[in-house]
């Protein structure tokens, strides 16, 4: 079964400071992935990765970056963190090729106060 | 803009009952179209997929219907369960990487 980690469950951060998210998978995946869940806005792509060092842009990277320095552990940064930033954030791997599924982490709840 | 629509929002269904939850697209482009379940405080999870040279696919009680023409799909939960109560996500893959993702659907299953 595909694991796919994120390092904490809840987060409590301040305006302001740099935050990191850290999600690592184990099924040797090509293909991560970074995600926001809002209600009512479903999940939203922020980040994705092919291959180590590489990244694309999702539908709403502003205020964000990325981080892959190795193939199993895709990290997210928030620059300067911002209250509108508050929200849901999920990882997720896949293989390439083909129909293949994404494979979600449980998420970190994060909180910007 | 909203790549894949989803409806309803929230469901409520009795116990023995149908959930039906529908998706819309517009991109002919999409080539595979899986859903997802997602219960509290866990990461989504695939449920069920298909192809889009498929019209159906069972897996269980659960049954995906596609509609190529009309653009559409929609997830039946025949025999509904509580244990099925939880929130399901359809969604849409383009070439390569992207999936696009519906807002979801909060299904409670009444006992």
């Amino acid at each position: 079964d595909v694991k796919v980690t994120q390092s904490s469950r809840y987060l409590v951060k301040r305006t302001g400071e740099k935050v990191f998210l850290e999600c690592v998978q184990d099924m040797d995946h090509e293909n991560m992935f970074w995600y926001r869940q809002d209600p009512g806005l479903g999940l939203r792509l922020i980040y994705f990765s092919y291959d180590v060092k590489m990244k694309e842009k999702g539908d709403i990277p502003e205020g964000y970056s990325v981080s892959r320095e190795k193939k199993e552990r895709f990290s997210l940064i928030l620059e300067s963190a911002s209250t509108n930033q508050t929200s849901m954030y999920l990882c997720a791997s896949r293989s390439t090729g083909g129909n293949q599924p994404q494979h979600f982490g449980d998420g970190t709840r994060l909180s910007i106060l | 803009q909203q790549q894949v629509k989803q409806s309803p929002q929230s469901l409520i269904v009795q116990k023995g009952g149908i959930s039906i939850i529908n998706c819309a697209y517009e991109n002919t482009a999409f080539d595979y179209f899986p859903w997802y379940q997602q219960f509290p405080g866990k990461g989504p999870a695939l449920l069920i997929a298909i192809r889009p040279d498929v019209s159906e696919k069972k897996e269980g009680r659960f049954t995906i219907s596609f509609n190529k023409s009309a653009k559409q799909f929609s997830l039946h939960i025949m025999d509904s369960q509580p244990g099925d109560s939880a929130t399901y996500f359809c969604a849409a893959k383009a070439a390569g990487n992207q999936f696009y993702f519906g807002t979801g659907t909060s299904l409670t299953v009444i006992p």
